[in-house]
């Protein structure tokens, strides 16, 4: 059975650094075409998608947050933690992790989505 | 970026009525997009992937179609545990986008 649980600070301060785990269990992350994502969801809001880590330690990362986010994984824990700068009431939402699945497309790359997910931890950013 | 869209932003019905459910994609993203279903306070629920792959557990009235730029999910006789609200997700360059998403709620 595959969970994930998502844990980290319910409240910090404008300009803080965030820093959210992901833990895992019912898969490895050093198994080929494994990865996890993170996503948020501010109140009220729709979800957005902030960063992926694969198997081989490739990274991704949502382009309008890039220059803030970090993605790394600690196979040997099944971990994957997430560390968000200069945060701002803004970033006020319920983070997610997730296991992405893959599928290997006929003409060559990978086709991945978010099959199953953390339940989420809140995060509210106010001084 | 590839923006999505969904069509209605909310839809009211009742339990048993045929429900569909708009996505647009602002540049062709193949099959390679998912549907979600979300309730309060809950974490989103996968329902379909590639476009009309039914996710294995869930309920055969849920259906996705369509590809390119326009797909589609559909209730076919919408049940009291339906009403929630749905996000599409493409992924595309190795990044993902979801939809604004739709509620469904109770007419």
């Amino acid at each position: 059975q595959v969970t994930l649980r998502e844990s980290g600070p319910a409240l910090v301060k404008p300009t803080q650094t965030l820093t959210l785990t992901c833990t895992f269990s019912g898969f490895s992350l050093s198994t080929a075409g494994m990865c996890v994502s993170w996503i948020r969801q501010p109140p009220g809001k729709a979800l957005e998608w902030l960063a992926r880590i694969d198997w081989d330690d490739d990274k991704f990362y949502n382009a309008s947050l890039k220059t803030r986010l970090t993605i790394s994984k600690d196979t040997s824990k099944n971990q994957v933690v997430l560390t968000m700068t200069n945060m701002d009431p803004v970033d006020t939402a319920t983070y997610y992790c997730a296991r992405l699945s893959r599928i290997v497309r006929a003409g060559g790359g990978n086709y991945y989505y978010m099959d199953v997910w953390g339940k989420g931890t809140t995060v509210t950013v106010s001084s | 970026d590839i923006q999505m869209t969904q069509s209605p932003s909310t839809l009211s019905a009742s339990v048993g009525d045929r429900v569909t459910i708009t996505c647009r994609a602002s540049q062709s993203v193949g099959t390679w997009l998912a549907w979600y279903q979300q309730k309060p306070g809950k974490a989103p629920n996968l329902l379909i992937y590639k476009a009309s792959s039914l996710e294995s557990g869930v309920p055969s009235r849920f259906s996705g179609s369509g590809s390119g730029t326009e797909f589609t999910l559909t209730i076919s006789s919408l049940q009291p545990d339906d009403f929630a609200t749905y996000y599409c997700q493409q992924y595309n360059s190795y990044t993902f986008t979801f939809g604004p998403g739709t509620k469904v709620d109770i007419k």
